[in-house]
């Protein structure tokens, strides 16, 4: 399996910050990445695909980045629905495998 | 496009887990439908996915214990998940991905919390 890692862990931020997650992969994944939104209680949400394709209908203060095995998601000017948990996972090869998760926070 | 998850909630020990993930808005005839689950331990964690061909995919380390299936006429498919112990405690999500390699799942259902416990 590919192992996904995220850094870091959790931050705190403010509204209008701006802040970077660094996702890594155990092995080339290039551009097979997507990131997601969890607010708390609620399912995922996809926001990039193909590591820096942002998906229709989602606000362009995301923005991704990155090749190989290394990638990141920017948050330009958080807003208080950014306040949540964000993933990375990889499509390259089965199992689909997804990090661990960065927590945004206040 | 909205995907509804059903089942019971709690299920006991070496039991099995059966959902059902009802999709509206969209044919079941066309994308990979998914499950996932999350738990608080191993975060989220792809299960399996279901075509339209028949064809299957399954996460190597439930592989022995899961079929995904579904009924075009009912526009749903579903998860089993056989033996289950307290590990396989979790919120369990159905979603949608396209058929292109670089996509993401871009449609969920709003989750079911599966207790398994005696």
């Amino acid at each position: 399996d590919i192992l996904m890692t995220q850094s870091p862990s959790s931050l705190s931020a403010s509204v209008g910050d701006t802040v970077t997650i660094i996702c890594r992969a155990s092995q080339i994944i290039d551009p097979y990445l997507s990131w997601y939104r969890q607010q708390t209680g609620k399912a995922p949400e996809l926001l990039i695909y193909a590591a820096s394709s942002l998906r229709s209908g989602v606000s362009s203060r995301f923005r991704g980045r990155g090749s190989g095995t290394e990638f990141s998601l920017t948050i330009s000017g958080l807003q208080p629905e950014d306040f949540a948990t964000y993933y990375c996972q990889q499509s390259s090869s089965s199992p689909f495998t997804f990090g661990p998760g960065t927590k945004v926070d206040v | 496009v909205q995907l509804q998850e059903t089942g019971p909630g709690l299920v006991k020990p070496s039991g099995t887990l059966s959902l059902t993930c009802a999709v509206s808005g969209n044919s079941i005839t066309s994308f990979y439908w998914n499950w996932i689950r999350q738990t608080p331990g191993k975060g989220l964690e792809w299960i399996g996915s279901w075509y339209h061909t028949g064809a299957t995919s399954y996460n190597p380390s439930l592989q022995s214990r899961v079929t995904i299936s579904a009924d075009k006429s009912k526009n749903q498919f579903s998860l089993n998940l056989t033996s289950v112990t307290a590990a396989d405690t979790a919120v369990y999500y159905c979603a949608r991905r396209d058929t292109a390699r670089v996509a993401g799942f871009d449609y969920w259902g709003q989750g079911i919390l599966v207790s398994v416990s005696s």
